[in-house]
């Protein structure tokens, strides 16, 4: 199985900042990479889909780059609703794999 | 817009079988370009892909559940299905059904909590 390693782990930020978060597959998934928000008791979100590609209805704040195993989400300057804890999931073969979360609190 | 909601019981007895069933609304489950699936999340512990269901029946499974777990589809009620052999505490998750496009998930449901407990 492909191993997905976000980092940090947790993150405080506060409003208004700009927030990177990291992703890296222990093989490559060229760009099959996609990134999820997920609030306590809702519904995961997509953001981000094949590595850099914005999910419709996605504020632009939110970005994604990277190829091969190292990526990256960016928030260009933190809202109040964006805290959250926010994975990386590779598509590039299954099993499907997800990163272990990184949780982004408020400062 | 595409809705999807798990459903099943919260309590499930140790060796016995989790059954949970997803239903979908505001669109059909029967669609040449989507896939269905359900992935669970252990508390306190990341999300674990559990496998995909296409309409007519064909399906990818996690291979370190593939022994235990069956997806099934029923397209006239619009539902897909999820069944968990053998459960121990482990098993133990918020488990969620979620549309696969290409390789990504969208949208999910909002999760249901199942317990493993006698």
């Amino acid at each position: 199985d492909i191993q997905m390693t976000q980092s940090p782990s947790s993150l405080s930020a506060s409003v208004g900042d700009r927030v990177t978060i990291t992703c890296r597959a222990s093989q490559t998934v060229y760009t099959y990479l996609n990134w999820y928000q997920h609030k306590p008791g809702k519904a995961p979100k997509l953001l981000i889909y094949t590595a850099s590609s914005l999910q419709s209805g996605v504020p632009s704040r939110f970005s994604g780059s990277g190829s091969g195993t190292d990526f990256t989400l960016t928030i260009s300057s933190l809202q109040p609703e964006d805290f959250a804890t926010y994975y990386c999931q590779q598509s590039y073969t299954t099993p499907y794999t997800f990163g272990q979360g990184t949780k982004l609190e408020i400062k | 817009q595409l809705h999807l909601q798990e459903s099943g019981p919260g309590l499930v007895k140790p060796s016995e079988t989790l059954s949970l069933t997803c239903s979908v609304s505001g669109g059909s489950i029967s669609s040449n370009t989507y896939y269905w699936g359900w992935i669970r999340q252990p508390p306190g512990n990341g999300l674990e892909w559990i496998g995909n269901i296409f309409y007519r029946g064909s399906t990818y499974y996690n291979p370190s559940l593939k022994s235990r777990v069956t997806i099934s589809i029923d397209t006239s009620k619009n539902q897909f299905s999820l069944k968990l052999s053998s459960v121990t505490a482990a098993d133990a998750a918020v488990y969620y059904c979620a549309r696969r496009y290409v390789g990504q998930f969208d949208p999910w449901g909002q999760g249901t909590l199942v317990l493993v407990s006698s």
